[in-house]
């Protein structure tokens, strides 16, 4: 079935880089694009950024310079790197696909990647 | 940004009670809405998108409406696996804002 899946939990110090994984599986990896949203605790989701089917990629303005998405196509994977950790990244972060739809909402999710930055 | 409000902030409701929840867009964003349900420790689910195209294997009880700066997502009969966190997304513009959620609650 179509799926994302993440990798799992990690805990960083303040100053610190984290690299989330999104593996894709169901269907063509590069026909969409990979959307990627946080959840700091009790707050609302934000976007942070897409990678496009074809590796084009744009980033939220308040993470511009820290946020890094990427993908390996032959492992039909995606990838979130973000640096300079502070504890107010502390969130869930997620992956999802979106669909194909003339202006496209965010169908398949993964299940999510605790990142805790802590000292 | 477009900003997006939602009201309530949380609802307390029975099983069987029809239930309406308001997102407001800072600006027009014609039909450009989504709904998502979340659930604790879950990822959100996609259930309308369009402001009113519901999404495949989403139960008819969900239903959406409005355009341009006001929108309505309706559940007709609450359902115990209903009770959740609802958030609207604008799709109209980056970045892609949520509203701040709406919790359903058990009365």
């Amino acid at each position: 079935q179509v799926q994302v899946v993440q990798s799992g939990a990690e805990v960083k110090k303040p100053g610190a880089s984290v690299k989330v994984s999104c593996k894709a599986s169901g269907y063509t990896f590069t026909a969409y694009t990979i959307q990627w949203v946080r959840q700091a605790p009790g707050q609302r989701l934000e976007w942070m950024g897409y990678i496009t089917g074809n590796g084009n990629t744009k980033y939220s303005q308040n993470l511009q310079g820290r946020v890094t998405i990427t993908r390996d196509t032959s492992a039909s994977t995606a990838y979130m790197e973000l640096s300079s950790l502070r504890s107010e990244d502390t969130a869930v972060y997620y992956c999802s696909r979106e669909m194909i739809f003339g202006v496209a909402p965010f169908d398949v999710w993964g299940q999510g990647t605790l990142v805790t930055v802590s000292s | 940004d477009i900003q997006l409000t939602q009201s309530p902030s949380f609802l307390s409701a029975s099983v069987g009670d029809r239930v309406t929840i308001t997102c407001r867009a800072s600006q027009a964003i014609s039909n450009y809405l989504a709904w998502y349900q979340q659930k604790p420790g879950k990822a959100p689910k996609l259930l309308i998108y369009a402001a009113s195209i519901l999404q495949s294997g989403v139960p008819s009880r969900f239903s959406g409406s409005g355009s341009g700066t006001e929108f309505t997502l309706t559940i007709s009969s609450l359902q115990p696996e209903d009770f959740a966190t609802y958030y609207c997304q604008q799709l109209n513009t980056y970045p892609r804002t949520f509203g701040p959620g709406t919790k359903v609650d058990i009365k």
